[in-house]
């Protein structure tokens, strides 16, 4: 089993929908989430960090479940430009340089 | 502007041909690693470094080296580059659990 694992889509979805994405983690010790966007042939870059107690930023939300072991990310009011792939990243230190990534969730937001 | 650069950004070689991509920071981060990008398998770790002087091999670090002579650089060798070695490479640094990407380099070994 992958350490860090998510649904590689691809999610297709028409401009204007609500689209949720989760990132299952394996490591209950894990200390830190983000949320990376990576469009195509370019670096990732960060979208978020993960809160414990949840997160917004404009049309974005990040939640947290450790119970669980997922994260998730959920996109309102999807515009074509949100047209990505969404990693996950999970770190296992406080220092935050012990982390994986997942293998990302391909977003289509189409017209 | 905080940046990481890599050169070069596209290169063709052929098998067994040396190569150095090089790598650049100028955050002052102490934690730099490279990272490969095929489809399929996301992004893989080949090497990192903790500091200056201090480098560790990451999941996939067969036929690659790299040195830290620098904080600021984080150059990546390929000795003898082989067709399996034909990926999408990722320089970053860290921050407190951020990462700052390069914007890449497309290798291809014939």
């Amino acid at each position: 089993r992958k350490e860090v694992e998510q649904d590689p889509g691809p999610f297709n979805v028409p401009e204007g929908a609500t689209v949720a994405f989760n990132c299952t983690y394996s490591n209950s010790a894990s200390q830190s989430f983000f949320w990376y966007r990576q469009d195509c042939r370019k670096e990732p870059k960060l979208l978020m960090s993960v809160y414990s107690s949840g997160n917004e930023d404009g049309r974005f939300t990040a939640q947290l479940n450790r119970a669980s072991q997922y994260i998730s990310l959920l996109i309102r009011d999807s515009k074509l430009s949100d047209s990505a792939t969404y990693l996950c990243v999970v770190t296992f230190n406080n220092a935050g340089n012990m982390l994986t990534f997942g293998g990302g969730t391909r977003l289509m937001v189409k017209p | 502007e905080a940046q990481v650069t890599q050169n070069p950004r596209y290169l063709i070689t052929v098998t067994g041909k040396k190569l150095t991509v090089t790598c650049s920071q100028n955050m002052n981060h102490e934690y730099m690693s490279w990272y490969r990008q095929d489809p399929g398998l996301g992004l893989r770790q080949i090497y990192y470094s903790m500091n200056v002087e201090v480098t560790d091999k990451g999941d996939v670090p067969e036929g690659y080296k790299v040195s830290r002579k620098e904080k600021r650089n984080f150059p990546l060798i390929l000795e003898s580059p082989s067709p399996n070695q034909t990926s999408l490479y990722f320089c970053a640094s860290l921050d407190r659990g951020r990462q700052y990407f390069g914007p890449g380099t497309r290798l291809t070994v014939l």
